[in-house]
């Protein structure tokens, strides 16, 4: 399967700024979705976001998708420390019903 | 409570020895995946099952076996043919096969070698 790319591998903010990460990927894609992990720990689900929407909103958390430019983007906004954790982007390709996972940015945000 | 359960956290294997990772979840999901997850490089697909009794290779299943007899638990073997195994190992499963699910995953193994 392609992998999705992420930009940055890695971000450092402070406590309040806003973190903006991004994924590219290659293939038309039916959807796309977000996870957040922890150190050690499992993924977990954050946003999905359909081939037909632009935009999704959760709390702090809002989700683009371009399908034009085959990218989209992960904005956190007032991050918090417990924000801290790594990004991944996952999307299911044209046809393919196994989600295709990026390598992931890292976020650290000091308080 | 509703989730996904692995065991061991942590797993050390011997050379020229198999071991195996659990899996059991209680979601009443249908579809379950073994992802490997090494540094760097993101999640890459093992072995997934849409249903009981079946099961399919993903994209690096030399060296792994799995199997599925029962709906909630969905084993995976480390075979001793899998040269480079250290690894944090990654299951999850969806509600159905065939839909645009969120995945949900357990809280992972990590195996090294001794």
């Amino acid at each position: 399967s392609q992998q999705g790319e992420e930009d940055p591998q890695a971000l450092s903010i402070q406590e309040g700024e806003n973190a903006t990460m991004n994924c590219s990927y290659k293939t038309s894609i039916n959807n796309l979705q977000w996870y957040r992990q922890n150190s050690g720990r499992g993924l977990v689900h954050l946003i999905l976001i359909r081939s037909n929407e632009r935009e999704k909103h959760s709390g702090r958390l809002r989700v683009t998708l371009d399908t034009s430019k085959k990218s989209s983007s992960l904005l956190i906004t007032a991050s918090r420390a417990a924000d801290t954790a790594s990004y991944f982007c996952a999307f299911l390709a044209g046809g393919s019903y196994i989600p295709t996972f990026g390598r992931g940015t890292s976020l650290i945000v000091h308080p | 409570d509703g989730g996904i359960t692995q065991s061991p956290k942590y797993l050390f294997r011997k050379e020229g020895q198999n071991v195996t990772l659990s899996c059991e979840q209680n979601l009443n999901h249908d579809a379950m995946y073994w992802y490997r997850q090494d540094p760097g490089q993101g999640l890459r697909l093992i072995y997934y099952s849409q249903i009981v009794n079946d099961f399919q290779k993903g994209d690096i299943a030399e060296g792994y076996s799995v199997s599925r007899e029962k709906k909630e638990s969905f084993p995976l073997t480390v075979t001793s043919a899998q040269k480079n195994p250290t690894a944090f190992y990654l299951c999850a499963s969806t509600r159905s096969w065939g839909f645009q699910e969120t995945q949900y995953f357990g809280p992972g193994t990590r195996l090294l070698v001794l």
